[in-house]
Formats: C-alpha cells, sequence, structure tokens
C-alpha cells in the first residue's frame, strides 16, 4: 500500500500571501489529520477530518482552515501568512477501526518558509 | 486536559545495548491509545509501537517494547540491541477515545537519541 503523501515537499513565500497544501492518505483510511512542528512550539494538533467533516480541531486563529474531498484527500489553507508560519506541516490518515485511538500513519511533510 | 510529558531532552547509547526513553501521559478518558513515533533528520514521523489503555500486556515490536505501568501513568519505549540507524529525535503521543478530544493527538516535546558506534 502507498503511504501518506503530501505535496508540494518545499514551499517558500511571502508575509501576506496565502499557501494551500496537500495530502493524500493512505488508501480506505478516512480520516486524515493535520499537524504544525516548529522548533519552539513542537507538534501541535490543528485539525481532524472524516469523512468530509471536521471532528476536532485546535488551539490556532481562523487563518488555519481545510477541507477533505470524498475520496479522503485533504488540503489545508493557511491565509495572511505571518513569519511564525514558517513550519514542518505534516499530514497524518488513519482507518477508523478503534474509534479515536486509532493509529496515525504520517507523511513526509510539508517545510514551509515565510520571509 | 490531555498531556505526555518527555523528561529526557537527549540520551545517549552505546551500539547494541539497550535503551529506555520515558514518557508519562495525563488524561481522565479512560479509553486512549499511546504511540511512539521515531523522526530522523529527513522530518518524516515512523510509527513504531500502540498500546491501548484496556491491553493487559505490554505491547512489543521487534526490537520495540513499551512498558505500560496503568497505574503511574507510564508507557516508556524500550529499544534494545541499538543501532545506528536507531539515532534520531523520538516522541510519545497519546490519541483519546471518547469526549471533546476524542481523536485529537497530543505528543511530547520529544527525546534526542543518539547511538555511538
Amino acid at each position: 500500500k502507498a503511504g501518506v503523501t503530501q505535496t508540494p515537499r518545499y514551499l517558500i513565500k511571502t508575509r501576506g500571501q496565502q499557501v494551500t497544501l496537500s495530502c493524500s492518505p493512505i488508501s480506505g483510511h478516512r480520516s486524515v489529520s493535520w499537524y504544525q512542528q516548529t522548533p519552539g512550539q513542537g507538534l501541535q494538533f490543528l485539525f481532524e477530518y472524516f469523512s468530509e467533516t471536521q471532528r476536532n480541531k485546535g488551539n490556532f486563529p481562523g487563518r488555519f482552515s481545510g477541507r477533505q474531498f470524498s475520496n479522503s484527500r485533504s488540503e489545508m489553507n493557511v491565509s495572511t501568512l505571518e513569519l511564525g508560519d514558517s513550519a514542518l506541516y505534516l499530514c497524518a490518515s488513519s482507518s477508523p477501526d478503534r474509534g479515536g485511538t486509532d493509529t496515525q500513519y504520517f507523511g513526509p511533510g510539508t517545510r514551509l518558509t515565510v520571509l | 486536559a490531555q498531556k505526555i510529558t518527555q523528561t529526557q531532552p537527549g540520551m545517549f547509547v552505546q551500539e547494541k545495548e539497550a535503551v529506555t526513553l520515558d514518557c508519562t501521559y495525563d488524561t481522565s478518558d479512560p479509553s486512549y491509545g499511546l504511540f511512539w513515533y521515531k523522526q530522523p533528520s529527513s522530518g518524516e514521523m515512523i510509527f513504531l509501537i500502540y498500546q491501548g489503555s484496556y491491553d493487559q500486556q505490554n505491547a512489543t515490536e521487534g526490537r520495540y517494547s513499551l512498558n505500560f505501568q496503568k497505574a503511574r501513568k507510564s508507557a516508556n519505549l524500550v529499544i534494545s540491541a541499538s543501532q545506528l540507524g536507531d539515532s534520531a529525535m523520538y516522541f510519545c503521543a497519546m490519541r483519546e477515545g471518547r469526549g471533546t478530544n476524542a481523536g485529537k493527538s497530543t505528543f511530547g516535546d520529544g527525546t534526542t537519541l543518539t547511538v555511538k558506534p
């Protein structure tokens, strides 16, 4: 089975711009979660989507949004980029076999740099 | 609130020796899962091992085992016969099964493991 894929792998943007990141989950997985990883804050949960519905959300401003399509692929959007948004954005997918405690499998991440 | 604590920012181990990475957690949800991930310098998070809150036995996956002590709320990772390729950052994580935090993963700050030849 192919793993979780994320595109693009690297991205450089300037302050004020917006960005869209894409994630394709493992085939058959219907849950997709997004995380932000920075040296200062560590790994922080952004949101989780299941069957096209946002099931949970972390403590991030409204500039961070996401969506999931009927084929379970997910996109994450950040509008009005700030320097502090520079981070590794990780996507993870899971199969709902154990309810909320399913194992998440991560993609390689998108490294976003905001100048 | 769910919380994961990893108290060892860095650890060193000699090749072929065993090493234990510590993890304590806090949750009020009786249904939860505990996970360990490895993150090499490339950045990708690699799943290592899972332990469910209702599991009676400690989980094992090859050279990895999880020392689960529910009453102490600890879930330490034991790596046996360390290899040079084990050098990486290791994260402990938890997902709750019920309530408003169901499905939301919380990660510790990580432990950087360096294996010496």
